[in-house]
């Protein structure tokens, strides 16, 4: 069973970049359907995607957030990580990794991690 | 981007009730559609992908229907684990959810 973990610091300044890492285990970060999600929610909201990253690097980001996002993998340590530059106080919410996997019937979003809440604050 | 619009924002009901939720897309997205129950604290849970096919392990009492532009999801038979919040999600990039159903308690 493929399992998620978010880490990274909880509070962050303004202006700031929040860094956060998803450690996968239970399956490979290198499997040929699976592409590794960044997902955010705020309060009272649906989730928001933020992007993915395949193994090879390949990546796909959210229009609204391409400009401030990076996502890399690091296959021998089987993790990815995600990088969101210049934050303000819209950023703070909760941060969720996933996993995409692509088939004949579409995207399908089984595994998060728990997620973890990020908050932009001095 | 593709705006997923939820109704009803809330919807209560009793135990053994059968709810529909409806979810519209702004454009046409074909069957690319899924639903996901949350939890308060939880990531959410993959119920249904391609607008019909139930995930493994969900209870059959969830059902989704449509394509194009109009989406339901049914539960039958209300159980005290379905009370919680419902959420459509589009995959085309980028990928867009609704802002959420939540069903309570009557």
């Amino acid at each position: 069973q493929v399992q998620l973990q978010e880490s990274g610091p909880g509070l962050v300044k303004p202006s700031q970049t929040l860094s956060l890492t998803c450690t996968v285990s239970g399956g490979s970060i290198s499997n040929v359907d699976a592409y590794w999600n960044w997902f955010r929610q705020f309060p009272g909201e649906g989730p928001e995607w933020i992007g993915y990253i395949y193994y090879n690097g390949n990546t796909d980001y959210s229009p609204s957030l391409k400009s401030r996002v990076s996502m890399s993998v690091d296959t021998s340590k089987s993790h990815f990580s995600l990088r969101l530059t210049s934050v303000t106080a819209a950023d703070t919410a909760v941060y969720y990794c996933a996993r995409a996997q692509w088939s004949t019937l579409g995207w399908i979003i089984q595994h998060w991690g728990q997620g973890t809440l990020v908050t932009v604050s001095s | 981007d593709i705006q997923m619009t939820q109704s009803p924002s809330t919807l209560s009901a009793s135990l053994g009730d059968t709810v529909t939720i409806t979810c519209r897309a702004s454009q046409s997205i074909d069957s690319w559609l899924a639903w996901y129950q949350q939890k308060p604290g939880k990531a959410p849970m993959l119920l249904i992908y391609k607008a019909s096919t139930l995930q493994s392990g969900v209870s059959s009492r969830f059902s989704g229907r449509g394509s194009g532009t109009e989406f339901t999801l049914t539960i039958s038979s209300l159980q005290p684990d379905d009370f919680a919040t419902y959420y459509c999600q589009q995959y085309h990039s980028p990928w867009t959810f609704g802002h959420g159903t939540r069903v309570d308690v009557k």
